[in-house]
C-alpha cells in the first residue's frame, strides 16, 4: 500500500544507453512531480504533471522526457544518458498544484551511468 | 547566496534536544515546511507552518518562525538515534506550484 513508488529503486547503465524510471501513486492526487537530488543533496524540479497536463519544464535537457498516461502515474524517460545524469531521481505528487499540504515523495531511483 | 540556507551537519547526544536552522530571503515566503529523508527514503513531510504562525508543536518537534529576521528552526526534544536523517528546509509562496528547498542538514545522534 505504498502511497508513491518508482521503480527500479536502482539503476546501472552505460553512456549512450536509454531508460526509463516510472512512478505510480495511489493517493488520488492530481499533481505529481520529478525531482533530481545531486551528490550534494540539492533537489532541483524538473518537470510537474497536474491531470496529465505538463505544467512545470525546467530547464532540463530535451533528452529527459515525461510521460503522464493517467493522473496516477508519471515515467521518465532519458535518452543518449551520459555520466552527469548519476543521480537520485524522485518522483513526488500532491493534492493539487500550489497546495499547501507539501509533498509526498517516492523513495528515489538511484541512477549511476558508466 | 541561496535562497533557503541550513547547516550542513548537527551532532548531538541521545536524549538532548536537537536545533536545525534555517533562513530564506524571499518575505513573500507563505509556507515553510520541514522534511526528513532517512538513508535510502525519500523526503518525509514531518511539519509545516504557515508565515501568519510564530510556534507550531507536534509531539517532539517544535517549530518557531521568526519572520522578521526570516528564520524557520525545527527544535526535536529527546532526539532519539532513530532521528538521525537529513532534514530539509522548504518555502513556497501563496499560488506558487513549486517550494524551494534547502540543501539539508544532517543530524547525526550518538550515545
Amino acid at each position: 500500500d505504498t502511497a508513491v513508488s518508482q521503480t527500479p529503486k536502482y539503476l546501472v547503465t552505460q553512456m549512450g544507453n536509454d531508460k526509463s524510471i516510472k512512478c505510480e501513486q495511489n493517493l488520488g492526487h492530481d499533481t505529481m512531480y520529478w525531482y533530481k537530488q545531486d551528490s550534494k543533496k540539492f533537489l532541483k524540479i524538473m518537470f510537474s504533471y497536474n491531470n496529465k497536463e505538463l505544467i512545470i519544464n525546467e530547464t532540463v535537457p530535451n533528452r529527459f522526457s515525461p510521460k503522464s498516461p493517467d493522473k496516477a502515474h508519471l515515467n521518465l524517460h532519458i535518452n543518449s544518458l551520459e555520466l552527469g545524469d548519476s543521480a537520485v531521481y524522485f518522483c513526488a505528487s500532491s493534492r493539487s498544484a500550489g497546495t499547501s499540504y507539501g509533498y509526498t515523495f517516492g523513495s528515489g531511483t538511484r541512477l549511476t551511468v558508466v | 547566496g541561496e535562497d533557503v540556507e541550513q547547516s550542513l551537519f548537527l551532532s548531538v547526544r541521545e536524549g538532548d534536544s536537537s536545533v536545525i536552522n534555517c533562513t530564506y530571503t524571499d518575505s513573500s515566503s507563505t509556507y515553510l515546511y520541514w522534511y526528513k529523508q532517512e538513508p535510502g527514503a525519500g523526503l518525509q513531510l514531518l511539519t509545516y507552518i504557515f508565515s501568519n504562525m510564530d510556534m507550531k508543536q507536534d509531539q517532539r518537534l517544535t517549530v518557531l518562525l521568526n519572520k522578521k529576521d526570516k528564520h524557520l528552526s525545527l527544535r526535536i526534544a529527546d532526539t532519539q538515534t532513530g532521528d538521525s536523517a537529513i532534514y530539509f528546509c522548504a518555502e513556497s509562496k501563496e499560488g506558487s506550484y513549486i517550494p524551494t528547498f534547502g540543501r539539508g542538514t544532517s543530524l547525526i545522534v550518538h550515545p
